[in-house]
């Protein structure tokens, strides 16, 4: 009930395609989903994140999408950058509570 | 304006020794968070905490983990009698509220190694 299942493992993009980043939940109590972006050797920065009254949130080149019928919320990068390249956490956390719940975390690797 | 700080940022032990990892959140932040990142692995919660008090501790090990957050100075992960599983990165977070409200920020963590 407390998962987030995130997908792919990895992923290889070239420059200036779409990333795309899929998380999956259970527990129908969770109402807050945010993205971290973590570079190697540094703690995980907010990238962007939403709550389930909206189904889609965009910030620049990042896009959540959210389907709250099927539990699941996905990361859209679009016009994807060297950069970009990271690992990148989905995560959840549950109404009224503290604690964050991750995926298990997606390489990003863009080609330039 | 600071962020989160965490030191050592790598500390090596033998088996058996104790680790002292230290946190201190950012201004204005009263509330730290422990996670856990197990090689390949997401983070995993340990334990939330307020100005002296522990709130949840839900994620923390029975045995050899404790943890702090004294009135004054930065809190304190400990873990004694280290062992091999015990090797991981081990983040802390700060955030000026509990709850969904607030953000939980990141510091850059701490990378233990048992020998």
């Amino acid at each position: 009930q407390q998962q987030v299942k995130q997908s792919p493992q990895s992923l290889i993009v070239q420059k200036g395609g779409i990333s795309i980043i899929n998380c999956a939940y259970e527990n129908t109590a969770f109402d807050y989903f945010p993205w971290y972006q973590q570079f190697p050797g540094k703690g995980p920065a907010l990238l962007i994140a939403i709550r389930p009254d909206v189904s889609e949130k965009k910030e620049g080149r990042f896009t959540i999408s959210f389907n709250k019928s099927a539990k699941q919320f996905s990361l859209h990068i679009m016009d994807s950058q060297p950069g970009d390249s990271a690992t990148y956490f989905c995560a959840a956390r549950q109404f009224g509570g503290n604690k964050l719940v991750f995926g298990a975390g997606t390489i990003l690797r863009v080609k330039s | 304006n600071a962020g989160v700080m965490q030191n050592p940022r790598h500390l090596v032990r033998r088996r058996g020794q104790e680790a002292r990892l230290r946190c201190s959140p950012m201004k204005g932040h009263s509330h730290v968070y422990w996670y856990r990142q197990l090689p390949e692995e997401g983070l995993k919660f340990m334990v939330y905490l307020q100005k002296e008090n522990i709130i949840d501790e839900s994620g923390m090990p029975k045995e050899r983990f404790s943890a702090e957050f004294p009135k004054e100075g930065p809190s304190i992960l400990r873990i004694q009698q280290v062992v091999r599983g015990d090797s991981a990165a081990y983040f802390c977070a700060s955030s000026p509220g509990g709850g969904a409200l607030h953000e939980q920020f990141f510091g850059p963590g701490t990378r233990l190694t048992v020998l």
